[in-house]
């Protein structure tokens, strides 16, 4: 089936550093992929759209010079939390849809593992 | 616009008791509901979807859900809880295949010994 790798599992950093995350694609090419954010014992939600080849489409209320998306090939997008502040702290969670005719295996999201952010 | 309300942040079952874990939906057009299970710093693992089809859904580690128009249901459930399936619950409703999902605000399944 379709495997999604998310990497840094775990990140750390000090105040007002970026820190990036992938998403990986490992065996399907993604054209679309979603990044979510969820806080402690609470719901996913929705940060952005990542289409590969144009900007990426925020929700209300992201901010998108904060969170920088990027979607450069098939199976990779980043996420760039710029001048991080501890309130950034979360588990990122991305998710791709892997193209194809609909009733087929890609009407399904697939998830990453998530990455956990703690900024000191 | 379309939004799933899971009822129950907390269910607490003993081992080998049945598993009920309720979500109702709101959309605007026949929805693709789905249940997610989610396991401490883990990402997310598809238990079963709806996509129209058999309004019965059969998912893996024995659970199933079943698709309610009438109510606007999708209850999860399972006939005997094993340890193994204390975690975190998502339910989700999506608008066509393969597109942003909305989740619900999660139900936590505690399994006692």
């Amino acid at each position: 089936g379709a495997v999604v790798s998310q990497h840094p599992s775990w990140v750390i950093c000090k105040s007002g550093t970026s820190v990036k995350i992938e998403c990986r694609s490992l065996d399907f090419q993604a054209t679309t992929m979603f990044w979510y954010r969820q806080f402690p014992k609470q719901s996913l939600m929705l940060m952005a759209t990542s289409n590969e080849g144009s900007k990426a489409t925020y929700e209300q209320g992201v901010e998108k010079d904060k969170f920088l998306i990027n979607h450069a090939s098939l199976t990779l997008s980043t996420l760039t939390v710029t001048s991080a502040h501890p309130e950034d702290s979360s588990f990122y969670i991305c998710s791709a849809r892997a193209p194809g005719p609909p009733l087929s295996g890609a009407n399904v999201l697939t998830f990453g593992a998530g990455s956990r952010l703690t900024v000191l | 616009a379309q939004s799933v309300t899971q009822l129950g942040s907390h269910v607490s079952v003993s081992e080998g008791a049945l598993v009920l874990l309720r979500c109702n939906y709101s959309s605007s057009v026949p929805p693709y509901l789905f249940w997610y299970v989610q396991y401490p710093n883990q990402g997310l693992q598809l238990l079963l979807k709806y996509t129209s089809a058999a309004t019965l859904v059969k998912g893996i580690n024995g659970f199933e859900a079943e698709f309610k128009k009438s109510e606007t249901s999708f209850h999860l459930t399972k006939p005997s809880a094993h340890m193994s399936d204390a975690a975190e619950y998502f339910c989700a409703v999506s608008l066509a295949s393969g597109s942003r999902l909305t989740f619900g605000e999660g139900t936590q399944l505690t399994v006692n010994p």
